[in-house]
């Protein structure tokens, strides 16, 4: 079946370090997204990418960077600089502007990330 | 940003219709109003959407206003297992298209 899968699930950092989650759609879907959700919050949007080699900044950028170098794939690195980045981090993918608007998004099942 | 505005929560009974209201009063013309849910430590799913029509699938109705500046998403029986939060977005045609808006939503509570 097809479907967006994250690794891990959940994951702990230390204070300092760099991590990187895991994002991969088998959908052929184009476009792809990066979301964090704080408890009891709505989703924000830190990265996404509409083609490969390209992906722009979302509203809560800092801290983050992406890369997009296949279709399939897009993962999102945790830098030392994001001040807090104890947060669920959900994935989402979904076909691109220029072939329909009527299509929503399909969500990985997201990585809970801890800073300890 | 196109942005939504909706009730912190909501509860029902099970198997009673469940009426979970959301108001987009700077709706522009070319947005899809789009309906998920987000079970606990889970990531959203696709529930439904709409642009003018009301709408039906297997999950569940919406129902649009004629001037389409608020909807409702209709549970016809509502079970334990919709017990969720629910969110409700715009999602436009030029600017906004890659920004779905997500607030904070409703948190349905289903009591047996």
């Amino acid at each position: 079946d097809g479907g967006i899968t994250q690794s891990p699930k959940y994951l702990f950092r230390k204070e300092g370090q760099n991590v990187t989650l895991s994002c991969e759609q088998n959908l052929n879907h184009d476009a792809m997204y990066w979301y964090r959700q704080d408890p009891g919050q709505g989703l924000r949007l830190i990265y996404y990418s509409q083609i490969v080699n390209d992906f722009q900044k979302g509203d809560i950028a800092e801290g983050y960077s992406v890369s997009r170098e296949k279709k399939e794939s897009f993962p999102l690195t945790v830098t030392s600089a994001q001040k807090n980045p104890t947060a669920f981090y959900l994935c989402a993918s979904s076909v691109r502007r220029d072939r329909t608007v009527n299509y929503g998004y399909t969500f990985g099942s997201g990585t809970r990330l801890t800073v300890v | 940003d196109a942005k939504t505005t909706q009730p912190n929560s909501m509860e029902s009974n099970e198997e009673e219709p469940v009426h979970l209201p959301c108001n987009h009063s700077t709706i522009s013309g070319t947005d899809y109003i789009h309906w998920y849910r987000q079970l606990p430590s889970q990531g959203p799913e696709y529930v439904i959407h709409g642009l003018t029509s009301n709408v039906n699938n297997r999950m569940a109705s919406l129902a649009i206003a004629e001037d389409r500046k608020s909807s409702t998403l209709i549970l016809h029986r509502a079970t334990l297992r919709d017990a969720a939060v629910y969110y409700c977005i715009l999602r436009g045609v030029l600017n906004n298209f890659n920004k779905f808006y997500f607030g904070s939503g409703t948190k349905l509570n289903v009591k047996p």
